[in-house]
């Protein structure tokens, strides 16, 4: 069964540290991979996505991720992370029909001012 | 989100009480999604629907059921509710794929607590 793996559970980080969530996924196929982000008392909102052509995506809010197909990974980066930063991101991929999403554990993040 | 309702926002039943969850969409999409959103689980794939009158199987479908009477509406139904679908339930909505694959519309939640 395909699968997601998310290896930070919590992370806290000072306002203005870089940031790195690591996501790996078990799918060898085609896949398409997303970050979702979920802010407190919130539902989850798109933070990028990856279809096909340049791996490295940006998306909102100054983050990015790069997808290395070699290594099954698509880890979220943003190099200044802000206290409104804080949140739970959720790393997703869409490999079979339907659109169906598997997503990983999610990853929380806490920034302190 | 306007997009996506679902309501209740909150319910608490006892155990082997029955509810229905409505999700209901605006945006003439034909892909409906209900997940559970559990500590250190993340997402779970429950059922979903393809369209109007067609429903599946997900990840963890046990203990639930579904209809899609209306393109609109996508319904979750707990028959006999256990402790152990106390979680947070998201419905997401997509439109028809044309290739690849497309970005959900995710509810607000609904957050249900089983006694």
């Amino acid at each position: 069964a395909q699968s997601v793996s998310q290896h930070n559970h919590h992370v806290i980080l000072s306002e203005a540290a870089s940031l790195e969530l690591g996501c790996n996924y078990s799918y060898g196929g085609t896949v398409n991979l997303f970050w979702y982000v979920q802010y407190p008392g919130q539902h989850l909102q798109l933070l990028l996505k990856y279809f096909s052509g340049d791996p490295l995506v940006k998306g909102i809010k100054g983050f990015e991720a790069e997808f290395i197909k070699s290594k099954f990974s698509f880890n979220l980066r943003k190099p200044s992370v802000q206290w409104s930063d804080t949140a739970e991101y959720f790393c997703a991929v869409n490999s079979g029909g339907y659109n169906k999403l598997i997503f990983g554990a999610g990853t929380r993040l806490a920034v302190h001012p | 989100n306007a997009g996506v309702t679902q309501t209740p926002k909150f319910r608490v039943l006892k155990t082997g009480q029955s509810m229905t969850l409505l999700c209901a969409q605006d945006m003439n999409h034909e892909y409906m999604y209900w997940y559970r959103q559990d500590p250190g689980m993340g997402l779970r794939l429950i059922h979903y629907s393809v369209g109007e009158g067609t429903t599946a199987k997900g990840e963890v479908p046990d203990g639930y059921n579904v209809s899609r009477l209306k393109k609109q509406n996508f319904l979750l139904g707990l028959e006999s509710a256990a402790p152990s679908q106390t979680s947070v339930y998201f419905c997401a909505t997509t439109g028809r794929i044309v290739s690849g694959a497309n970005v959900l519309t995710f509810g607000a939640g609904s957050r249900l607590t089983v006694l």
